[in-house]
Parts: C-alpha cells; sequence; structure tokens
C-alpha cells in the first residue's frame, strides 16, 4: 500500500502567485516526521521543510509553509510568491517512529512544479 | 565546502563490470544513507548506517555492498552490473535516527549508465 500519495503529477502556477503541492499520508503510527524536498533540473535533492507529528503549529520557512491537517493525514506544501527558480520537482516524504517504520523514509512520487513568467 | 559530496558524479560502465561510489559528509552527523532514483524519478532507500552500524539493509541484490569505514564515510560497491542497475544514486547524511534529527541532507547524486 502506498504510504504517501502525491496526486498531481504535474502543476503550472504563474509567477508571484502561490501554489499548493499536495501530499498524504498513510500510518498507524502516533509519532512520524514529515518532510519536504525539492530537486531542481540540477538533480540534487534539498531538503525545505519539516514536520513533527506532535507539532502543533504549522512549520514555515521562509516562502514555504507546511499545511499540516493530522485528521486527514495530509502535509500540504504551499509556496507563496512563486519565482522561475521554484520550477522543479518536489518530493513529500514520511518517517515513522521506531515502533513501526523503523528507520526508513519514505518517498512519494514526485510533483513535477512549472512555473510560467 | 560542499556538506555531502560524492564521486564521481557520473559513471559509465560495461555488464560485468565491478565499480565503487564513495561518499563523504563533513556535516558531523551521525547516519548516513544510500538511495536509488529510478528512471521514473521514484527514490527508494537501499541502506543506512548509524556510527559505522548498519541499521537499514532493503531488499536489494547482495551484488551492492555498502562500507562504512567511520561516521563521516559510507562507500557503495557493486559487483557485476547489470542493465537495471541504471540510476542515481544518492548519499544522504543525518544528525541522527529521531525524527527531529532525521532531516537528511543529499548529496548531488551520481548518474550510473550501464551499457
Amino acid at each position: 500500500a502506498q504510504k504517501i500519495t502525491q496526486t498531481q503529477p504535474g502543476m503550472f502556477v504563474q509567477e508571484k502567485e502561490a501554489v499548493t503541492l499536495d501530499c498524504t499520508y498513510d500510518t498507524s503510527d502516533q509519532s512520524y516526521g514529515l518532510f519536504w524536498y525539492k530537486q531542481p533540473s540540477s538533480g540534487e535533492m534539498i531538503f525545505l521543510i519539516y514536520q513533527g507529528s506532535y507539532d502543533e503549529q504549522n512549520a514555515t520557512e521562509g516562502r514555504y509553509s507546511l499545511n499540516f491537517q493530522k485528521a486527514r493525514k495530509s502535509a500540504n506544501l504551499v509556496i507563496s510568491a512563486s519565482q522561475l527558480g521554484d520550477s522543479a520537482m518536489y518530493f513529500c516524504a514520511m518517517r515513522e517512529g521506531w515502533s513501526v517504520g523503523g528507520f526508513k523514509t519514505i518517498f512519494g512520487a514526485g510533483t513535477r512544479l512549472f512555473v510560467k513568467a | 565546502d560542499t556538506a555531502v559530496s560524492q564521486t564521481p558524479k557520473y559513471l559509465v560502465t560495461q555488464m560485468g563490470n565491478d565499480k565503487s561510489i564513495k561518499c563523504e559528509q563533513n556535516l558531523g552527523h551521525d547516519t548516513m544513507y544510500w538511495y536509488k532514483q529510478d528512471s521514473k524519478k521514484f527514490l527508494k532507500i537501499m541502506f543506512s548506517y548509524n556510527n559505522k552500524e548498519l541499521i537499514i539493509n532493503e531488499t536489494v541484490p547482495n551484488r551492492f555492498s555498502p562500507k562504512s569505514p567511520d561516521k563521516a564515510h559510507l562507500n557503495l560497491h557493486i559487483n557485476s552490473l547489470e542493465l537495471g542497475d541504471s540510476a542515481v544514486y544518492f548519499c544522504a547524511s543525518s544528525q541522527g535516527v529521531a525524527l527531529a534529527k532525521n532531516i537528511q541532507y543529499f548529496g548531488a547524486g551520481t548518474r550510473l549508465s550501464v551499457l
């Protein structure tokens, strides 16, 4: 069964607008972490943002924020004021607590974001 | 200074050969990882070491053997390369294995092409 689901294979957004990339996850554990990574066309993987399952506030890092809805098991990434350099592949990932998933981080299939000038 | 560096960046080789990919991190992290990214961009964990001890060993062929001589290094040796091994291999490191310390920092990737 898919543990991380990213339903949008590709997304377009106009420069300077905000965009939401969807991510839903599946776990029976109470303790887990959620991550977003960016992979530009150059190929490197860049960490963007982290949300712990017990964190009460939604995580924010500059123009990135994570819309964490625990009951719905969703962890959407919001990018505000999109820039051309945001065009990339975005991966949602989850690390379950030791009791369930061990130490593995599971990645979603990714969403390719295109920012239009 | 590059935090997680892996070499080589590109590796083109013939089927049946043996090759190694090296990885070094200068972040002082305790945990290191190898991932494989296939042609559809799907990223999957292969191995992980914490303080030089193997903690994740996914179902990969035993032609793949990781080696961690110290906390800062995790190398990947591949024997008898096959066409299906063609992929991008990423090394990563994290502070530790606790959730909040599990933010992983990746190397630039090694694109392996087996002909």
